[in-house]
């Protein structure tokens, strides 16, 4: 089993929608989450960290339900720019500096 | 401006020949990492580095070697051993020991045979 899972989509959704990936880890020890956006042909960029109580930056909310093991990503009133792919990554309490990536979840927003 | 900084960006490899991909790394992060992307497929992990003269094998680590010798640097050598190099390398870093610190990555290496 993968460490982490994600959707790989595509996810098609019209501009001003709200749209929201799921994110599913294996290993109960995970200890940090994130959430990475990736353009075509280059490199992740952190998108935000994913915090116990659940937090928000702008247009986008994240939350963390440790008892089903999964993360959550909302996006409101989609962008054009927000096309990407969104990478779910997670690390253990035991080797903070071992990652664990999600294949990504493909967003395309229309005009 | 502190960051990550990938060279060439773009490299071609002929047959039975080794490359190096270099990463420098200002940020002071103890810990680097090297991943492997295919088109269309998620990052797989090649090799990372906790502290400096250090390194442990990640997923595929056959037909790469690394070296960390100092700690702002952590290149990657493509070996002949590996039959199929074609791929995105991304390198990244993060803090040591630190819980909840994410990895920044510099911008790629494009690597394509001849």
């Amino acid at each position: 089993r993968k460490e982490v899972e994600q959707d790989p989509g595509p996810f098609n959704v019209p501009e001003g929608a709200t749209v929201a990936f799921n994110c599913t880890y294996s290993n109960s020890a995970s200890q940090s989450f994130f959430w990475y956006r990736q353009d075509c042909r280059k490199e992740p960029k952190l998108l935000m960290s994913v915090y116990s109580s659940g937090n928000e930056d702008g247009r986008f909310t994240a939350q963390l339900n440790r008892a089903s093991q999964y993360i959550s990503l909302l996006i409101r009133d989609s962008k054009l720019s927000d096309s990407a792919t969104y990478l779910c990554v997670v690390n253990s309490r035991y080797n903070f500096n071992k990652f664990y990536f999600g294949s990504g979840t493909k967003l395309n927003v229309k005009p | 401006d502190g960051g990550i900084t990938q060279s060439p960006k773009y490299l071609f490899r002929k047959e039975g020949q080794n490359v190096t991909l270099s990463c420098e790394q200002n940020l002071n992060h103890d810990a680097m990492y090297w991943y492997r992307q295919d088109p269309g497929q998620g990052l797989r992990l090649i090799y990372y580095s906790q502290i400096v003269n250090d390194f442990q094998k990640g997923d595929i680590a056959e037909g790469y070697s690394v070296s960390r010798e100092k700690k702002e640097s952590f290149p990657l050598t493509v070996t002949s051993a590996q039959k199929n190099p074609t791929a995105f390398y991304l390198c990244a870093s993060s803090g040591f020991e630190v819980s909840n610190q994410p990895q920044h990555f510099g911008d790629g290496t494009r690597l394509s045979i001849l």
